[in-house]
């Protein structure tokens, strides 16, 4: 089966502009997770999505949201970047009991 | 989900093997124990997961005493390339919307 895959892979934004990223979980796997992993706070939970539906959010302003679509791909978008929102954005996929990660998009934000 | 420790760093060279020590003394009983290892701008890779005993795969060796209260990750003679940061998650891994807790880690760095 394939990995888990995220597009892009690298993206540099300014203050003040919006991003979107993506995801493709493996397939037959119905629960996304996003996180983000920087050196200061390290792996944090962002939200998680099952069936279209966020059942999870972790403590992040509401400029963080996402969705999921019918096909499990899912789109994490942020707005009004922060120079303190440049991080690697990591996505996982689950069918169960482990989460599997995707290479994550490095996010560069001047 | 039950707070984890383990150590900041670990040494070892090729060959060797490296038992990576968590604990985690408010498991609960639902809780599961698995480990991620991750290397430098790359997602976690998962590696092992248990709840009791011993469970072994072709990558490594979980060992979990009875009173689950720590676990050990085992692996046998390692490589450079296993040179990465290790983490130690417990919870209940089959509970709907669950968030991985992940800690700071064990930086293992393999040496020749």
């Amino acid at each position: 089966k394939a990995g888990v895959t995220q597009t892009p892979r690298y993206l540099i934004k300014t203050r003040g502009q919006q991003v979107t990223l993506s995801c493709s979980p493996i397939s037959g796997h119905r629960s996304v997770s996003w996180y983000q992993q920087t050196p200061g706070q390290g792996l944090q939970f962002l939200f998680e999505y099952f069936s279209e539906t966020q059942r999870n959010k972790g403590n992040f302003p509401g400029r963080f949201s996402g969705r999921q679509f019918s096909n499990s791909r899912s789109e994490m978008n942020v707005s009004t970047l922060e120079l303190g929102d440049s991080a690697l954005y990591l996505c996982a996929s689950s069918s169960g009991l482990v989460q599997f990660f995707g290479p994550g998009t490095r996010l560069t934000v001047l | 989900l039950a707070k984890t420790t383990q150590p900041i760093s670990m040494d070892s060279y090729e060959g060797q093997e490296v038992n990576i020590t968590c604990s985690h003394n408010n498991i609960a009983t639902n809780d599961y124990i698995t480990w991620y290892q991750q290397f430098p701008s790359q997602g976690p890779r998962f590696i092992i997961q248990g709840y009791k005993t011993k469970v072994t795969n072709e990558v490594a060796s979980l060992f979990i005493p009875a009173d689950r209260k720590s676990s050990t990750l085992s692996l046998p003679r390692v490589s450079l390339s296993d040179t990465a940061v290790y983490y130690c998650l417990v919870g209940p891994m089959n509970q709907a919307g669950t968030a991985l807790i992940f800690g700071k880690g064990t930086t293992l760095s393999v040496s020749s």
